[in-house]
């Protein structure tokens, strides 16, 4: 399978403990992106990486939360002290950051996503 | 915040019969992209038009846009209960370097057999 693969799909955690969530993004893509989405909703961006530098965060990302994606390739959320604010599900994309002639172009392969449910 | 809109947010029909889902937003785009997501799922991509395109075919989708009213609308010709799903319309903001996107709410489609 060469899509996007996120682990684990599910996640139980009391309330106060700290969950990290991986993202295997497509081979080669070098962009990789997070989503944050509750029920009901679209998903709401969190954070941006182009290789291995994060260039955007959102104001949702709290400071409780932290990502990384050394060496460019998988990327990891972390998230310190979880709320029951913060079940949601947790998407990651990846992409290549195609520009065409008529501009970007660029398409987002989603994970499966990490369903998250703080008690 | 969710720039974009989708209309109707549900939308029940029979197999057989044509599905439109219409997509609003509120800023200059570089491109507006059309998901779905099966229920728990994550989103699968279904197609891309960019800013200067104002119609393009997949298969049994058709998708307009229409830059100068914000909108844009997303047609499954054919339905059936497969496509069951929530369908969302994502913009590429113009102005952005970095290309993340901002979803709607979604339309809940229900294809009865």
């Amino acid at each position: 399978d060469t899509g996007v693969s996120q682990d684990p799909r599910h996640k139980i955690t009391k309330r106060g403990q700290n969950v990290t969530f991986r993202c295997d993004p497509i081979s080669e893509h070098n962009r990789l992106y997070w989503y944050r989405q509750t029920l009901g909703q679209g998903p709401e961006f969190l954070t941006y990486f182009q290789n291995e530098a994060q260039l955007e965060k959102s104001r949702l990302l709290s400071d409780r939360f932290s990502a990384e994606r050394p060496k460019g390739s998988f990327s990891t959320l972390e998230i310190q002290r979880t709320e029951q604010g913060d079940s949601a599900m947790y998407l990651c994309a990846s992409s290549s950051g195609y520009l065409g002639t008529g501009g970007r172009q660029e398409t987002q392969y989603f994970g499966p996503g990490t369903r998250l449910l703080v008690l | 915040s969710q720039q974009g809109e989708e209309d109707p947010q549900a939308l029940s029909i029979q197999e057989g019969e044509n599905a439109t889902m219409n997509c609003s937003y509120k800023t200059s785009i570089n491109n507006l992209q059309w998901y779905r997501q099966n229920s728990g799922r994550g989103l699968v991509h279904l197609i891309l038009i960019r800013s200067n395109e104002r119609e393009k075919h997949s298969g049994r989708l058709r998708v307009t846009l229409d830059t100068s009213k914000k909108s844009s609308s997303l047609l499954i010709t054919a339905s059936r209960a497969a496509d069951t799903a929530s369908y969302f319309c994502a913009t590429d903001v113009s102005g952005s370097t970095l290309g993340r996107l901002y979803f709607g709410r979604g339309t809940q489609l229900t294809v009865w057999p």
